[in-house]
């Protein structure tokens, strides 16, 4: 299995574009997680789906970002419009079923800069 | 709501020395504990975990966790710690009732040759 992959691998844009990551887990995996992590605030749960529907988006920061899943195998993470502080790496994760405890695997990250 | 602390931003050790990083955790019921390594420029990898059983788990690369439930540790240790050791390594929990990982602030450990 190639694994969690993320496209694009980095991305500057200038303030007030929009930026979209995408995400594929591996296959299999009906969880799906996005984080953020920065110097600042670490690493941060943004949002993750259970089958491809949304669970728990407290972590999304304002309603610049929007998370969809609309299949089991791609995910997509906006940002509209893009701020300067919105500068981070952005991972994405899967998981197959956690009531076992197991594991999330972990993409390699987008790292998104707005200028 | 389930928190992990990470008290040192930093270890540093010598290659061959034992090594440990410290984690803290907070949850409501019981904890499913995890540790990962993030190496430069990379996403996080997985190293071990505890879900229940031996307080003694291991993981990937040598590397070893022991679980304290009256302390509510889960450090990390290695017997011998390599050059290639180096990296960020997180700390993670998550509780039975809550499916998301909490993860802690990381601690970059820098192993001299």
């Amino acid at each position: 299995d190639a694994g969690v992959i993320q496209s694009p691998r980095h991305e500057v844009t200038e303030m007030g574009q929009e930026v979209t990551l995408r995400c594929k887990p591996i296959s299999g995996h009906d969880y799906l997680f996005w984080y953020r992590q920065t110097m600042m605030r670490g690493l941060e749960l943004l949002i993750y789906f259970n089958n491809n529907v949304p669970i728990d988006d407290s972590g999304m920061p304002e309603d610049r970002f929007s998370a969809k899943m609309p299949n089991a195998s791609f995910s997509t993470l906006k940002i509209q419009p893009s701020e300067p502080r919105d500068s981070a790496v952005y991972f994405c994760a899967s998981s197959f079923p956690l009531a076992g405890g197991n594991e999330q695997f972990f993409g390699p990250g987008t790292r998104l800069t707005v200028l | 709501a389930q928190s992990v602390a990470q008290p040192e931003d930093q270890v540093n050790v010598a290659e061959g020395n034992p090594l440990t990083v410290k984690c803290t955790y907070s949850v409501s019921g019981n904890p499913y504990l995890f540790w990962y390594v993030q190496y430069p420029n990379r996403g996080l990898q997985f190293l071990l975990k505890y879900i229940t059983g031996d307080n003694l788990v291991k993981g990937s690369y040598g590397f070893e966790a022991e679980f304290n439930k009256s302390q509510t540790s889960f450090h990390l240790k290695k017997p011998s710690a390599l050059v290639s050791d180096s990296a960020l390594y997180f700390c993670a929990v998550r509780d039975t009732g809550r499916r998301a990982l909490t993860f802690g602030s990381g601690t970059r450990l820098q192993v001299q040759p």
